[in-house]
């Protein structure tokens, strides 16, 4: 049983470069999320697909950032013209649709760690 | 908003003894929480779950108490390990999907 992954696990840039980060969810799970976590916060949701259709989009996630979930399996996460208050680690999750919430876990991958130079 | 509490930023305990981690919420829509561990350099674990028809869910050394006209919510770990040396994590979900974490407690048990 693999778990979440993610890809790269680190990357360094320089303000104002492009970046794109992988997230491949444990197979058959219905639902991805990505969520950010900066130091001494817990992570906080960006967006989330159901399948290929991405659901809602929390205002953290600028014009810059955009997500793409193209056959309802792996998912990229894309911020364009980095800034230096994206440096974060970039958490990706997923779960399998059930019925009720008590039913649904989310499971997280090891994070892609940005830093922004 | 912080909807969701963890004001204890550390803790420190001995190894065999009792660890209590608290969490807070403001939310009452809440309904159903998790626990989760962090260790550095890798993913978020689950780690316990409890829904509000419940005020206490059991795994192994693990338990989590929901009072829910406190708001409040602990998880103990009986007895505590090097291993469960971590960051320590409550979320809540709201509106079914989006999980909204505490800012963790950080562990460590001392050998």
């Amino acid at each position: 049983d693999t778990g979440v992954s993610q890809d790269p696990r680190h990357k360094i840039t320089k303000r104002g470069q492009n970046v794109t980060f992988r997230c491949d969810p444990i197979s058959e799970h219905n639902r991805l999320y990505w969520y950010r976590q900066t130091l001494g916060q817990g992570p906080e949701f960006l967006t989330y697909f159901q399948n290929e259709a991405q659901l809602e989009k929390s205002r953290l996630l600028s014009d810059r950032f955009s997500a793409e979930r193209p056959k309802g399996s792996f998912s990229t996460l894309e911020i364009q013209r980095t800034e230096q208050g994206d440096s974060a680690m970039y958490l990706c999750a997923s779960s399998a649709l059930r019925d009720t919430m008590y039913q649904e876990t989310q499971y997280f991958g090891p994070g892609t760690r940005l830093l922004v130079l | 908003d912080q909807q969701v509490k963890q004001n204890s930023p550390s803790l420190s305990v001995q190894e065999g003894r009792i660890s209590i981690l608290n969490c807070d919420y403001t939310n009452s829509m809440f309904d159903y929480f998790l626990w989760y561990k962090k260790y550095p350099a890798e993913g978020p674990t689950f780690l316990i779950s409890i829904s509000s028809i419940k005020d206490k869910n059991e795994d192994g050394r693990f338990t989590v108490f929901l009072n829910k006209s406190a708001k409040h919510l602990s998880l103990h770990i009986v007895p505590s390990q090097p291993g469960d040396s971590a960051v320590y994590f409550c979320a809540a979900p709201y509106r079914t999907y989006k999980y909204i974490f505490g800012t963790g407690t950080r562990l460590k048990v001392l050998a």
